[in-house]
């Protein structure tokens, strides 16, 4: 079965400094990978996605995540921080459904706080 | 184009009440998703309807319920409600494949 960890519950970094998220998956095939964003009292935006190819994967908002199959990571970088980045951030694994679709599985997610 | 949109925002009930949470969806994606949010556990998938006409059970389906009405429409049903039962739900669809799903604003519901 699939799963994903997130070692950090929660992380606090300043403005303006580095940023990366850690992420786990276990899957047994190539995975299909997502960053996902979520602002308090609001629904999950999309971050990014890895599907095959280039293991650097660009997204929205500066953001980028790189796949390292010998590890079976996926982490999620920023070179400079923003406050409106706090935020909580969660890592999901796809696996495609018959007739259709495809079932996240998500990891518990890491709170993002940033000081100023 | 609203995208995904879930009614209601915000419910209370009693242990033993009913009630059905709607999503609908106007990107005319063929898959849709039921998930409860809980503190530190993520997101987990209650239902899921891969394609129109077809529902199936995800990772925490029991007090649950789905229909998938139409192409656009998936409900969630709680026939009897229970506290363990309070949580966030969120609706989301996808195209077909392995792409990306699109989450809705989320319904807190609280069971007393």
């Amino acid at each position: 079965a699939q799963s994903v960890t997130q070692p950090d519950i929660h992380i606090t970094v300043s403005e303006g400094a580095s940023l990366e998220l850690r992420c786990n998956y276990s899957y047994g095939a190539t995975p299909y990978l997502f960053w996902y964003v979520q602002s308090p009292g609001q629904g999950l935006q999309l971050l990014l996605k890895y599907f095959s190819g280039d293991t650097l994967v660009q997204g929205i908002k500066g953001f980028e995540a790189e796949f390292k199959r010998s590890q079976s990571s996926f982490n999620l970088r920023k070179p400079s921080v923003h406050w409106s980045d706090a935020a909580e951030y969660f890592c999901a694994v796809g696996h495609i459904l018959t007739g259709g679709g495809n079932k996240l599985t998500f990891g518990t997610g890491t709170q993002l706080k940033v000081e100023l | 184009n609203a995208g995904v949109t879930q009614t209601p925002k915000f419910q209370v009930l009693k242990t033993g009440q009913s009630m059905t949470l709607q999503c609908a969806q106007d990107m005319n994606h063929n898959s849709m998703y039921w998930y409860r949010q809980d503190p530190g556990m993520g997101l987990r998938l209650i239902y899921y309807s891969a394609s129109e006409g077809t529902t199936d059970k995800g990772e925490v389906p029991n007090g649950y319920n789905v229909s998938r009405l139409n192409k656009r429409e998936f409900s969630l049903r709680l026939e009897s409600a229970a506290p363990s039962q309070t949580s966030v739900y969120f609706c989301a669809s996808s195209r077909a494949g392995g792409n990306e799903q699109y989450f809705g604003p989320g319904t807190r519901l609280t069971v007393t």
